[in-house]
C-alpha cells in the first residue's frame, strides 16, 4: 500500500526557516517524481514544486511564488522527499501536502500545517 | 496563459447531472486531471488524461475535453459527491490548479 507521511510542520516566525519531510513507503521511491502542494486556510490548492526522479536528472521546478526561497530535495536511500522553506512569509501559512503522481493514479499524504506568524 | 478558470460554485439536486468546467489555453495541448476534496481530507484523483477514471472511482464520474475547455460530469450526483473539485494541468515546466468549484448536492 502506498503511503506518504508529511512531518515537520509547526509555528514559525516570519523570515525564519522550516524543513518538511515526506516519508514514502509501498513503492519504489526512486522511480517517481515527487511534488509538494499547499492549501492556505479556506483557499484552493496551489502547486509548490516538484523534483524529478534521478532517471530524469533529479531536477526541480518551482512555482513563481516560492522560487528562490524554497528548495525540494530527495534521499532515495531513505525514501524521503524534503521541502526546505527559507525566508518564510505570513502568506506561506498553509497545509503542505506531498504527492506522487503516476500515469493512472495519484497519492497524497495527509498534510502538515505550517503557520507563519509572529 | 498559465491560468485555469473554474466556476466558483455549482449546485444540483440529488440524481441530477452536475457539470463543472475548466478553461485555459494550456488545455489545448496538455491533459487535465480532476481532484475531489472533502472538508478536512486530502484531495482524491477522480479523472486523469481528460477522461480516464482511476480504479475505484464510480462510473458516474466522467470527463471530456474540447479545445481549451475540459468538463467534469457527474451523472446522477449523490449527496456524498458534495465537495470541492479542482482541475489540474501542466503549463510549460510548471503545474497549475484551477481555483476550485464547490459542488452542492441538495
Amino acid at each position: 500500500e502506498v503511503q506518504l507521511v508529511e512531518s515537520g510542520g509547526g509555528l514559525v516566525q516570519p523570515g525564519r526557516s522550516l524543513r518538511l519531510s515526506c516519508t514514502a513507503s509501498g513503492f519504489t521511491f526512486g522511480d517517481y517524481a515527487m511534488s509538494w502542494v499547499r492549501q492556505a486556510p479556506g483557499k484552493g490548492l496551489e502547486w509548490v514544486g516538484f523534483i524529478r526522479s534521478k532517471a530524469y536528472g533529479g531536477t526541480t521546478e518551482y512555482a513563481a511564488s516560492v522560487k528562490g526561497r524554497f528548495t525540494i530535495s530527495r534521499d532515495d536511500s531513505k525514501s524521503i522527499a524534503y521541502l526546505q522553506m527559507n525566508s518564510l512569509k505570513t502568506e506561506d501559512t498553509a497545509v503542505y501536502y506531498c504527492t506522487r503522481e503516476g500515469i493512472t493514479d495519484d497519492y497524497w499524504g495527509q498534510g502538515t500545517l505550517v503557520t507563519v506568524s509572529s | 496563459s498559465y491560468e485555469l478558470t473554474q466556476p466558483s460554485s455549482v449546485s444540483v439536486s440529488p440524481g441530477q447531472t452536475a457539470r463543472i468546467t475548466c478553461s485555459g489555453d494550456v488545455l489545448a495541448k496538455k491533459y487535465a486531471r480532476w481532484f475531489q476534496q472533502k472538508p478536512g481530507q486530502a484531495p482524491v484523483l477522480v479523472i486523469y488524461k481528460d477522461s480516464e477514471r482511476p480504479s475505484g472511482i464510480p462510473e458516474r464520474f466522467s470527463g471530456s475535453s474540447s479545445g481549451t475547455t475540459v468538463t467534469l460530469t457527474i451523472s446522477g450526483a449523490q449527496v456524498e459527491d458534495e465537495a470541492d473539485y479542482y482541475c489540474y494541468s501542466a503549463a510549460d515546466t510548471k503545474m497549475v490548479f484551477g481555483g476550485g468549484t464547490k459542488l452542492t448536492v441538495l
